[in-house]
């Protein structure tokens, strides 16, 4: 059974920073190419980053490039999100998400973990 | 980065069919046969119902279909039931990236 479990969220101040993981179970992790996806509260999804299944190829939205870094340890079947400079407008759910063999549609989704930016 | 745009409300009774259209550009929906629809209940993940325009996953309910054209895709449910009340994302690659739609409620009256 495919599984991804986030964690890593919290609450942390304005200008901080924070490191979500995404473990992931039953599949060829390093054959996937791999997402973040964020939903602020009741607000709609948002894509965030992609990395390619060798970890050579990122791509960034641009609310985020500069401040937030993707990776992965393909060894220890995990998917990271480096975030910095931490704003109150990156307050979200973050999910990761598994890419369809390079189909550009996420076939399955973690159970996200809150991000919270606050004084 | 705009997001792609969808109705904010849709509405039907049981049994009845909707649409919920999801309007792109030529640089994103307009360009590939990438786009996939996204259902998403209060406080849970989203779950993937159509692929690459019209393409169903197993196990989704054959009430569910999508279609294409020109800049605009559009995800039909019929024979409405309770249990498909909830939200409804788009989504489209566009230059190395995924674009999403706004997201549209659906209420089963």
């Amino acid at each position: 059974e495919v599984q991804l479990v986030e964690s890593g969220g919290g609450l942390v101040q304005p200008g901080g920073s924070l490191r979500l993981s995404c473990a992931a179970s039953g599949f060829t992790f390093s054959s996937y190419w791999m997402h973040w996806v964020r939903q602020a509260p009741g607000r709609g999804l948002v894509w965030v980053s992609r990395m390619n299944r060798d970890g050579s190829s990122t791509n960034y939205a641009d609310s985020v490039k500069g401040r937030f870094t993707i990776s992965r340890d393909n060894a220890k079947n995990t998917l990271y999100l480096h975030m910095n400079s931490l704003r109150a407008e990156d307050t979200a759910v973050y999910y990761c998400a598994r890419e369809n063999w390079g189909n550009y549609f996420f076939d399955y989704w973690g159970q996200g973990t809150l991000v919270t930016v606050s004084s | 980065q705009s997001a792609l745009t969808q109705p904010a409300s849709v509405s039907g009774s049981p049994g009845q069919s909707i649409t919920i259209s999801c309007t792109g550009t030529s640089r994103d929906v307009g360009g590939y046969n990438y786009v996939s629809w996204y259902q998403q209940h209060p406080g849970k993940a989203p779950k993937l119902m159509i692929s690459e325009v019209s393409n169903r996953p197993s196990g989704v309910s054959n009430r569910f279909s999508g279609s294409k054209s020109g800049n605009t895709a559009s995800l039909t449910i019929s024979g409405l039931q309770a249990e498909d009340e909830a939200d409804y994302y788009c989504s489209s690659y566009t230059s190395s990236s995924i674009k999403f739609g706004g997201g549209t409620r659906l209420t089963v009256l």
